[in-house]
């Protein structure tokens, strides 16, 4: 069973910074792309950022492009979000998400959330 | 960026009622189209991808449809835990884009 664990989320002052890490079981990690997807208090889903199975591509929103950055160690199936430069609108809860494989980006299994909260 | 316009944007239902929420993209995505279901205080769950095929372990209750720029998610009878927030995604182009969620409530 594909199982996918935020951990890392908490209060922090603007401007200021945050690692996010996300373990994953279940699956070969090494064999796919992961992404990151957040969630403002009340709000839709908004894609963050991807990378591919080997680091070799990753991309961000532009709202968070310069500020954020993703990575991940295959030998130890976790994933990162490294944050930046944090602004009040990007309090939201934090989701990895698994890309299953294929042409079309489908994400098929995700992590229950970390919640990042920005405020002085 | 492909915008995704999801209506309604919430709607009230009994069990049993069939349900349909449709998904206008801002430019032609073929079937690159995919739905999720959320609720409270979870993680969204994938029900549907490429347009119409069924995620493994979902109920034959939810059907997907569309093409090019129209899409819709349907639920046939509605049940108890399908209460919850649907989401559309394309992925034709980058940036990965979502619609705004339909809220099925009860009635």
């Amino acid at each position: 069973e594909v199982q996918l664990l935020e951990s890392g989320g908490g209060l922090v002052q603007p401007g200021g910074s945050l690692r996010l890490s996300c373990a994953a079981s279940g699956f070969t990690f090494s064999s796919y792309a992961m992404s990151w997807v957040r969630q403002a208090p009340g709000k839709g889903l908004e894609w963050v950022s991807h990378i591919t199975s080997s680091s070799a591509g990753t991309d961000y929103a532009d709202s968070v492009k310069g500020r954020f950055t993703i990575s991940r160690d295959n030998s130890k199936s976790m994933l990162y979000l490294d944050m930046s430069s944090l602004k009040a609108e990007d309090t939201a809860v934090y989701f990895c998400a698994k890309r299953s494989g294929g042409v079309q980006y489908i994400l098929d299994s995700w992590g229950q959330g970390a919640l990042v909260t920005v405020s002085s | 960026d492909i915008q995704m316009t999801q209506s309604p944007s919430s709607l009230s239902a009994s069990v049993g009622d069939r349900v349909t929420i449709t998904c206008r993209a801002s430019q032609s995505i073929a079937n690159f189209v995919n739905w999720y279901q959320q609720k409270p205080g979870k993680a969204p769950k994938l029900l549907i991808y490429a347009a119409s095929r069924l995620q493994s372990g979902v109920p034959s209750r939810f059907t997907g449809s569309g093409s090019r720029t129209d899409f819709s998610l349907t639920i046939s009878s509605l049940q108890a835990e399908d209460f919850a927030t649907y989401y559309c995604q394309q992925s034709y182009s980058n940036p990965l884009t979502f619609g705004g969620g339909t809220k099925v409530e009860t009635k």
